[in-house]
């Protein structure tokens, strides 16, 4: 079965600073993967998504990833965090492209002025 | 435009109640997922649709679950004889699913229905 680890459950970071939020997978075979962030009393949102192609992905909002399956990994970084970052980050992984999700169990990111 | 939406934002059910949870997905979106996102987790996949057809139910952690999309719009999810174990936040997301439901349609995100049952 397939299985998301977000090693650290909270990472605070200060204004400004740069920050990587830690993602591992478990699958042996190809998969999707997925980042998306929580803000307090909001849904879910895409931040990201490898599908396939260059392991370094863009997103939305200065954040990226990077695909490495020799690692089985997709961290997820940002240069300079805002005070505004702060918010639940999970990271998401399919099978196929016709499986279901499975999610991590989330990162806290919280920024400090 | 409007997003998703759900229904209540928040409800408190004694022990041994029904509860029903209702989603209005994105006008045109006719994919349709329900998931259980308990305390400090992350999501859980309990159940999707393609308009009406409910494809994969394989979520549902017991019986006392059921969901439908009679018109493959508006979802109700309803829990019989709630139990503690299901308080949880109930998330709701939709996508254009005009290829079935694959990931590289984006799934967008109600704010949920967080449910206490005490």
């Amino acid at each position: 079965a397939q299985s998301v680890t977000q090693l650290d459950s909270q990472v605070p970071v200060f204004e400004e600073a740069p920050v990587e939020l830690r993602c591992n997978y478990s699958s042996s075979v190809s998969v999707y993967l997925f980042w998306y962030v929580q803000y307090p009393n909001q849904g879910l949102q895409l931040l990201l998504k490898y599908l396939s192609g260059s392991t370094l992905v863009k997103g939305i909002n200065g954040f990226e990833a990077e695909f490495n399956k020799s690692q089985t990994s997709f961290h997820l970084r940002k240069p300079s965090v805002h005070i505004s970052d702060t918010a639940e980050y999970f990271c998401a992984v399919s099978k196929t492209s016709y499986d279901k999700v499975i999610f991590g169990p989330g990162t806290s990111l919280s920024v400090i002025p | 435009g409007a997003g998703v939406s759900q229904s209540p934002r928040y409800k408190v059910a004694k022990r041994g109640q029904d509860v029903a949870l209702r989603c209005d997905p994105i006008s045109g979106h006719v994919s349709l997922f329900w998931y259980q996102q308990a305390l400090g987790q992350g999501p859980e996949f309990l159940t999707y649709f393609q308009n009406e057809a409910q494809l994969d139910k394989s979520g549902l952690p017991s019986d006392r679950f059921f969901a439908e999309r009679p018109e493959g719009s508006v979802s109700t999810l309803k829990i019989q004889r709630t139990q503690q174990e299901d308080s949880a936040v109930y998330l709701c997301a939709s996508s254009l699913g005009t290829s079935g439901r694959t990931v590289h349609e984006t799934q967008y995100f109600g704010p949920g229905t967080r449910l206490l049952v005490l």
